[in-house]
Formats: structure tokens, sequence, C-alpha cells
């Protein structure tokens, strides 16, 4: 069993509408989440971080996290086509430096 | 413009060469992690650096991997004997200022093996 788990899509969806990103984790020990964009052929972006449970919002943009459910989410308002790209999650267990990342989403959203 | 620039941008070399890839930071920061990414997958973690002191090395690194950063701020990754396996997208990234956890990548290096 992987350490993060993530769907891999695709996921498509029509502009405008929500999306909803997935991923879980088995480890305990992990605190810190984050979430990256990749575009083809491109670096991961960072989108966000988060280091406790609850929601945290940046424009368009939530990530919510629930350690009990061991479970992370980032949903995306009003998509737009510019938002076809690869989403991966990412987690850093307490005490290493090292990230752990889910295999990614592909998104496309149609215009 | 992220803040650090890798070069080569592509590398295609045959089985058995040597390659070296190079990360720039464009600001100094202590901390400097190494990752590779293949197909359909996320980034994994390779090794990362304290300044010039190499602090921790996955089991991925085979014995034909070595990198350095011998002044603390640029650093080089070398594969030797180069297998199709290594094909891949090898990734510098940094750590996010204000932050001791989160890390931004650069546009990283895609090797190809023929």
């Amino acid at each position: 069993q992987k350490e993060v788990e993530q769907d891999p899509g695709p996921l498509s969806v029509p502009e405008g509408a929500i999306v909803s990103l997935n991923c879980t984790y088995s480890n305990s020990a992990f605190q810190y989440f984050m979430w990256y964009r990749q575009y083809s052929r491109k670096g991961p972006e960072l989108l966000m971080y988060t280091y406790s449970s609850g929601n945290k919002e940046d424009g368009r943009f939530t990530a919510q996290v629930d350690k009990s459910s061991k479970y992370i989410s980032l949903f995306i308002r009003d998509s737009q086509p510019s938002d076809s790209a690869t989403y991966l999650c990412a987690i850093e267990p307490t005490g290493r430096r090292a990230l752990t990342f889910g295999s990614g989403t592909r998104l496309q959203v149609q215009p | 413009d992220t803040g650090v620039s890798q070069d080569p941008r592509h590398k295609i070399t045959k089985r058995g060469q040597n390659v070296t890839f190079r990360c720039d930071p464009i600001s100094e920061h202590n901390r400097l992690y190494w990752y590779r990414q293949t197909l359909g997958q996320g980034p994994e973690f390779l090794t990362y650096f304290q300044n010039e002191a190499q602090l921790e090395k996955s089991r991925l690194l085979s014995d034909r991997f070595s990198a350095e950063r011998p002044k603390g701020s640029f650093s080089t990754l070398e594969i030797q004997r180069t297998e199709q396996g290594d094909s891949a997208m090898y990734l510098c990234a940094l750590p996010v200022a204000g932050s001791t956890d989160t890390q931004y990548f650069g546009p990283g290096t895609r090797l190809t093996v023929l």
C-alpha cells in the first residue's frame, strides 16, 4: 500500500464546474499538507499548503484536511480551461524534510 | 520564474553514458532537494543538502548516482552508466521563504536514455 493514494483520473468537467480532488494517506505522523499543480513537461507549482485540520481558502481554491480520517481535498470553484493540469498532493511527515507525493490526478476543464 | 534554474532542460543520451545536471538557486537557501519523477507518477525524493552537507539519501539513489553542493549554493546530480530506467524528470526544490516544511520546484531536467 502506498503512503499516499490519489485517483489518477482523468477527471473531465465543464467550464464553471466545482472540482473536488482528493488524497488519502496512511501514516498519522504526516503533519504538513500541500497541493501542487503541474502542467505538461513543467515542474510542479505550489498552490496551497496547510498544517492543520480544517479549511484554507485562497481565491478559487480551498484546501481541506481531515486528520481523523487521513483525508485531504482540494476544491476548485468556477473552473477554467487554464486549470487543466495534473494536481499532486504532497505530505511531509513530522521530523523529515522529504515530501511524499500522490501519483497525481489529471484534470481537464472543457470550454 | 520559480527562483531556481536547472540545466539542461532536456538531455538525450545513450545507455551507458554519464550525465550531469545542475541546479542553480537565484538567491541563498540553506537547504536544497532533488527529486525524480517518472511518467504518470508524483515526484520521488532522492536526496537533500543542508548547505554543503548531504544529510539524507533515498534508497532510490543507487551507487551510480552522486550529488554534490560544493559551496552551499548550486548543486549537481551525476548519473554514471545510465540505464533506460533512469529516464525521468529530475527536479530540484528549495524551501519556501518563511517555511521550514514547504518546497517549491524548479523547471526540471528531462532525461531520455536510449
